[in-house]
């Protein structure tokens, strides 16, 4: 199994606080994203980083950033969460951004804003 | 853009029924295609990818034939069983730089005894 890690694994939050979630790897992969799961939705991408330093946004990336300082960690922000924020979130690895290329997914973050 | 399209679930079969899941896509270029499984409480994993058109992807039983003429990579396993109760994603991957997979919705497939 890949060597990734999401911390924390489940949250209860309040609406308008702040909340992180880190990912973390052990197979220095180069690119890193952020998926969120939802019923009737599948998996839409928040935000993904092809290097240290280097990011992107994905097709819902409203109300979330991200930081990566190190190949191993990718830290997802949400500065303010809000209800519609609820849901599951996956963290993936890839080696190559080649089309072939094998994204590993880690156990998800299960978020609940109250 | 790019999408992908799969089949409504849930879908609910008996043991040793033949599964389809239909899975067609919208690109630009010639895309990857893939199928990934999630089963309850786990992250997704892949089940199985074709690089090419009229390639075949196999795993576990399951096969999918990357069909160009009609932009499709559909699901197929000949005999279910229990232990493949599971959410099944089609995805697809561009070539030309794009470094993001685009899923389908999923679709949840209930296999009873």
């Amino acid at each position: 199994d890949a060597g990734i890690t999401q911390s924390p694994r489940h949250k209860v939050t309040e609406t308008g606080t702040p909340v992180t979630l880190r990912c973390h790897q052990t197979e220095n992969h180069r690119y890193m994203y952020w998926y969120r799961q939802d019923p009737g939705h599948g998996l839409r991408l928040i935000h993904y980083s092809y290097g240290v330093k280097d990011t992107d946004k994905g097709e819902v990336s409203d109300g979330y950033s991200v930081s990566r300082s190190k190949t191993e960690d990718f830290l997802l922000t949400l500065e303010s969460a809000t209800s519609s924020q609820t849901s599951v979130y996956f963290c993936a690895i890839s080696e190559s951004s080649g089309s072939t290329g094998e994204l590993f997914f880690g156990e998800g973050s299960r978020l609940t804003v109250l | 853009g790019d999408s992908v399209t799969q089949m409504e679930g849930p879908v609910t079969l008996s043991e040793e029924a033949f599964l389809t899941i239909n899975c067609t896509y919208t690109a630009t270029g010639y895309p990857s295609l893939f199928w990934y499984v999630q089963y309850p409480g786990e992250g997704l994993q892949l089940l199985l990818k074709a690089t090419k058109a009229d390639d075949k992807g196999s795993n576990k039983g399951f096969e999918a034939t990357y069909r160009k003429e009609t932009t499709s990579f559909h699901l197929e396993k000949g005999s279910v069983q229990v232990s493949d109760s599971a959410v099944y994603f089609c995805a697809l991957r561009t070539q030309g730089g794009s470094e993001k997979l685009v899923f389908g919705k999923g679709t949840k497939l209930t296999v009873n005894p």
